[in-house]
């Protein structure tokens, strides 16, 4: 799996735009990027995840250049409750014994986002 | 819909114990992973249940073991309790045949304390 690096942290003001960089200058042929987010004490929660280009949901956007070797998660007029930690991962879908995907997740250290009023 | 539920949401347990976690999985899912997350950490994989069966594993030691019944809810035991295994626990569900990243639910964790 390749390894992702992540700004240890970040800090926006409510109403910015915040731009997360991941770096992964090993990435696969198969491989996808994830993004999640996780609040303290609180499981991890997905955000996003696409393959190259460009990807929106209703959340966030991921940017992803031609050489696919960073990703960058781009969250539109953040408030104080977008303040978490978010992390990239990249791996590929993976099979498993009986041709199933396996969905094994390699999580990082993950940035921390503090948001301010 | 019911999520990921985890029981207990605390634990308190002195070394050398035993501790046993609960998962029971998102409703239609039949697959459970299990990982450690200590503080300040990302999320470590311990292992993988699928059809009652371990699937896959990550660098834990024996003393980390688990178990899946019919109903798809989960076991997660630690034997010989140290110090060092004090951190959340973090139990995901999923559903095979779904080949996309994005469809591991977690759950709100159990925080272990070992004295």
């Amino acid at each position: 799996l390749a390894k992702t690096t992540q700004p240890i942290s970040m800090d926006s003001y409510e109403g910015q735009e915040v731009n997360i960089t991941c770096s992964h200058n090993n990435i696969a042929t198969n491989d996808y990027i994830t993004w999640y987010q996780q609040f303290p004490s609180q499981g991890p929660r997905f955000i996003i995840q696409g393959y190259k280009t460009k990807v929106t949901n209703e959340v966030a956007s991921l940017f992803i250049p031609a050489d696919r070797k960073s990703s960058t998660l781009s969250l539109p007029r953040v408030s104080l409750s977008d303040t978490a930690v978010y992390y990239c991962l990249v791996g590929d879908i993976g099979m498993g014994f009986y041709g199933g995907a396996t969905n094994k997740l390699i999580f990082g250290t993950g940035t921390l986002l503090a948001v301010q009023p | 819909d019911a999520g990921v539920t985890q029981s207990p949401t605390h634990l308190i347990k002195t070394r050398g114990q035993q501790v046993t976690l609960r998962c029971s999985p998102k409703s239609g899912h039949d697959t459970v992973s299990w990982y450690q997350q200590a503080l300040g950490q990302g999320p470590q994989f311990i292992f993988q249940y699928y059809e009652e069966e371990e699937r896959q594993r990550g660098n834990f030691p024996d003393r980390f073991s688990g178990h899946q019944f019919p109903n798809y809810s989960s076991e997660l035991n630690v034997n010989a309790l140290l110090l060092g295994d004090s951190a959340l626990y973090l139990c995901a569900s999923s559903l095979q045949g779904e080949p996309y990243q994005e469809t591991q639910y977690f759950g709100p964790g159990t925080r272990l304390l070992v004295l």
